[in-house]
């Protein structure tokens, strides 16, 4: 059963600085890996999607990596701003007897402290 | 706009009241799946559905119903309410197809008393 971590749970960096963020996952087999965005209460806004192929993607100050063969994604955002404080999820699509299910971690909650 | 509309986006009813959280998209997607979010458990899914009149339950089935009965179309259906249905409730879709992501739509937060 394929298992999703994301650590740390919660992260408080000041405004500007670069920061990381992590994502495990226990079963190499998978479609892709999408990292959401989720403001409190709030639905999950798509940041990146990378490909199983893929090592990595980037959308402006963001930068999402893939090591497939050792279960690990990280989201790379620089120079970050206020607004970057939101729940990040990441996700990762599997195939289940033909349910192309997403199974999510539970997400690192980030402050940009200004 | 490429979207996945939820409605209500709030809802507050009592136990035993059966009630229905529509879901609709405009992209063509085949696929379209329910996911409820509590804290400490992320997100799991409710229902999917593979295409039009083909669902199935995810990991969470119990005391939902669903149905697909056309393709931009899955109501998320609780017929007897109860109070550990109270959650986040969020309907998402994707081209039936390995390689796609997923759009989610802005969630309906439901809350059994």
């Amino acid at each position: 059963k394929q298992e999703v971590t994301q650590i740390p749970a919660a992260l408080s960096v000041p405004e500007g600085e670069n920061l990381v963020l992590n994502c495990s996952f226990t079963d190499s087999a998978i479609y892709n890996l999408q990292w959401f965005r989720q403001d409190p209460g709030k639905g999950l806004t798509s940041l990146l999607l990378i490909q199983s192929s893929q090592r990595e993607q980037t959308s402006g100050r963001l930068n999402a990596s893939l090591d497939k063969s050792s279960g690990r994604s990280t989201l790379y955002i620089a120079a970050s701003q206020p607004g970057d404080s939101a729940t990040y999820l990441c996700a990762v699509k599997v195939s289940n007897f033909g349910n192309e299910k997403l199974t999510f971690g539970t997400g690192t909650r980030l402050t940009i402290i200004p | 706009e490429a979207q996945v509309t939820q409605n209500p986006r709030y809802l507050i009813t009592v136990t035993g009241k059966k009630l229905t959280v529509t879901c609709s998209q405009n992209m063509n997607h085949e696929y379209m799946s329910w996911y409820r979010q509590d804290p400490g458990l992320g997100l799991r899914q409710i229902y999917y559905s593979m295409n039009v009149e083909v669902t199935d339950k995810g990991d969470v089935p119990e005391g939902y119903k669903v149905s697909r009965k056309e393709k931009r179309n899955f109501p998320l259906i609780l017929e007897s309410p109860s109070p550990n249905q109270t959650s986040l409730y969020f309907c998402a879709s994707s081209f039936n197809r390995g390689s796609y992501g997923y759009t989610f739509g802005s969630g309906t937060r439901l809350t059994v008393v």
